[in-house]
């Protein structure tokens, strides 16, 4: 069964201050790992889509890489409006459901 | 490009009470994704259209859940009766190619 763990929860940091979110994943062949920004009240944003072990992907302060068991979300120099829950998911081969991680929750400070 | 407009916002029901949500796609968008998000966890599929055909319905609660898309085009989401765990967000999803969803704000649903 396909499995995303995020971690971790919940993320405080001070603006400037760079960190990286990470999402584990098991399924039976990957046929790509996505990632979402979800603001309170709104639906998820789709930030950045990797397919393949060594990809990356960047998007101003968001980098986004991929391994054969885990992805990472760096944040470089977050501001305040970097603020919402990033959520990874997976896609298998099988077909086209996006399979959820429960989110990180990333709070940042001025 | 428009995005996925979904409708109403926000509903507050009573247990054993029916509920219908209704979702207008991205023009063009084939695919079309019903998902539930209870509070602190991450969306679950529900059901997923291909043009007027269910493509996946597995994780359904189909003794009060029901959806249909007519004309592949829009579509409704019904549950009867509802239950108190049924209280959640309900988004819904339009793609072209299967990759790169657009999510709508969704509807939240309060069962009391």
């Amino acid at each position: 069964e396909d499995q995303v763990t995020q971690s971790p929860e919940a993320l405080r940091l001070q603006e400037g201050e760079s960190s990286s979110l990470n999402c584990s994943y098991t399924v039976s062949g990957l046929r790509g790992l996505f990632w979402y920004r979800q603001d309170p009240g709104k639906g998820p944003e789709f930030l950045f889509t990797l397919y393949s072990a060594g990809e990356e992907k960047e998007k101003e302060r968001l980098k986004a890489t991929l391994t054969k068991k885990e992805s990472f979300l760096h944040i470089t120099a977050p501001k305040p409006e970097d603020s919402a829950t990033y959520l990874c998911a997976v896609q298998a081969e099988s077909g086209y459901a996006l399979n959820f991680g429960k989110g990180t929750s990333l709070l940042v400070t001025p | 490009e428009a995005g996925v407009a979904q409708s109403p916002r926000y509903k507050i029901i009573e247990k054993r009470q029916s509920v219908a949500f209704w979702c207008n796609p991205i023009s063009g968008h084939a695919t079309l994704y019903w998902y539930q998000q209870i509070l602190g966890q991450g969306p679950k599929l529900l059901i997923q259209f291909q043009n007027n055909g269910v493509v996946d319905d597995s994780q359904l609660p189909k003794d009060r859940f029901s959806a249909e898309r007519l004309k592949g085009v829009d579509s409704t989401l019904k549950i009867q009766p509802a239950k108190l765990e049924d209280s959640a967000v309900y988004l819904c999803a339009s793609s072209k190619t299967g990759d790169g969803y657009t999510f709508g704000s969704g509807t939240r649903l309060t069962v009391v």
